[in-house]
């Protein structure tokens, strides 16, 4: 079966902008979850998504937001960027409560800010 | 709120050597979860560990889960240049829906 995808893989984007990321979980998924990777932080999380709901936050500014859909695919958008939202923005999903089971990672969406 | 330290952050040993990477969460935890992930890659699941004093064991690869359930290790035993990459463990406090807490990661490099 087809694994997560994360969309775009790459980003070039102007401190100021914002941006919008995708992540589609595997069929029968209803679990995603959100982390921020960066060199020498490790993941950070930054939201669960279960079932269409916000299951938990992690400590990011509001400027950070996400949802998820009815099909489990789930978008998080940052707006007005910022020199340190550069990172490597990771999407997992699972089938039950995130850390319940298994979490399979997508490849990540790497987001430069300039 | 939850943290979970690992160490040690970095760690280089030579082809065959034996190595070691720890977890240790500020709460108990209902569970822990390790993850590789490869330069260049996304983490990948390795293993999860739910009982008190849980030890399991993947070929040269040992997890062990503390009894207080508050923390873990990996030991990888003879490691080879395919052991390569960065090794997270991943922690979640029981009760409802608690985010999980993953550790900075131990990045090993292993010199053939």
């Amino acid at each position: 079966k087809a694994g997560v995808t994360q969309t775009p893989r790459y980003l070039i984007k102007t401190r100021g902008q914002q941006v919008t990321l995708s992540c589609s979980p595997i069929s029968g998924h209803r679990s995603v979850s959100w982390y921020q990777q960066t060199p020498g932080q490790g993941l950070q999380f930054l939201f669960e998504y279960f079932s269409e709901t916000q299951r938990n936050k992690g400590n990011f500014p509001g400027r950070f937001s996400g949802r998820q859909f009815s099909n489990s695919r789930s978008e998080m958008n940052v707006s007005t960027l910022e020199l340190g939202d550069s990172a490597l923005y990771l999407c997992a999903s699972s089938s039950t409560q995130t850390g319940g089971t298994e979490a399979f990672f997508g490849q990540g969406t790497r987001l430069t800010v300039v | 709120g939850q943290q979970v330290m690992q160490i040690p952050q970095y760690q280089h040993v030579q082809e065959g050597e034996d190595f070691t990477t720890y977890c240790n969460s500020s709460t108990t935890l209902s569970n822990i979860q390790w993850y590789k992930q490869r330069p260049g890659g996304h983490p990948v699941f390795l293993i999860q560990l739910v009982k008190s004093g849980e030890v399991k064991k993947q070929k040269r690869l040992t997890f062990q889960f503390g009894e207080a359930k508050k923390n873990s290790s990996l030991h990888i035993t003879a490691t080879q240049t395919t052991d390569v990459g960065t090794y997270f463990c991943a922690g979640r406090r029981s009760g409802g829906y608690q985010k999980v807490t993953f550790g900075i990661g131990t990045k090993l490099q292993v010199i053939p």
